[in-house]
């Protein structure tokens, strides 16, 4: 199915421990974010990116990292997981700037 | 620094009332202004979207009013339903140059309950 697909859905950290969520898309779209949602704070820009090779920083960038070699995949990647860190992270794609953004299910993640 | 403020946090409405999300920006650079719809354990799903460049826009019983002068933006469901029950975020992107156009930043969001 066409769309934006985002794993794992669930996972648990220990503080510290550094991972990788996965995001791809099969929609040939330019366009990637990634977000967290916290509860009150609404969505959040984390790092994005406007074609492989292309990322900037959003809004809460610190202690995450992102590379787009591919124009279908764009992890996140947590250097040294934190409690703050705890959240609802989603992904999305999109064409271009006119068309809205195609999300993915989201993974919520936890840091003890 | 909130650079779209979103309100109600929540909002109540009995079915077949009016449910009415206000939003504010600052950045004049903002010139695409979507709506998104989540519901629980879901993503965001785009609802409708405008542009500066037109002052009002219907999809079905959703539109979106737009003040370029007063740099808000409003959600109006009419003959709201117990399915609208969801939060709706507000969000805007700018038109500047480099990798901006990019950047699409969200209200805080509106949980709105609707009673049948």
């Amino acid at each position: 199915n066409a769309g934006v697909t985002q794993t794992p859905k669930f996972q648990v950290l220990k503080t510290g421990q550094s991972m990788t969520l996965q995001c791809a898309q099969d929609m040939n779209h330019e366009y990637m974010s990634w977000y967290r949602q916290d509860p009150g704070m609404g969505l959040r820009l984390i790092h994005y990116s406007v074609g492989a090779g292309i990322t900037d920083q959003g809004e809460v960038p610190n202690g995450y990292n992102v590379s787009r070699s591919t124009t279908e995949d764009f992890p996140l990647r947590l250097l040294s997981a934190a409690p703050s860190q705890t959240s609802v992270y989603f992904c999305a794609s999109s064409p271009d700037r006119g068309h809205g953004y195609t999300f993915g299910s989201g993974t919520r993640l936890t840091v003890v | 620094q909130q650079q779209v403020k979103q309100s109600p946090q929540s909002l109540i409405v009995q079915k077949g009332g009016i449910s009415i999300i206000n939003c504010a920006y600052e950045n004049t650079a903002f010139d695409y202004f979507p709506w998104y719809q989540q519901f629980p354990g879901k993503g965001p799903a785009l609802l409708i979207a405008i542009r500066p460049d037109v002052s009002e826009k219907k999809e079905g019983r959703f539109t979106i009013s737009f003040n370029k002068s007063a740099k808000q933006f409003s959600l109006h469901i009419m003959d709201s339903q117990p399915g609208d029950s969801a939060t709706y975020f507000c969000a805007a992107s700018p038109n500047a140059g480099g990798t901006s156009y990019g950047k699409l930043t969200f209200g805080q969001g509106t949980i709105l309950t609707v009673h049948p």
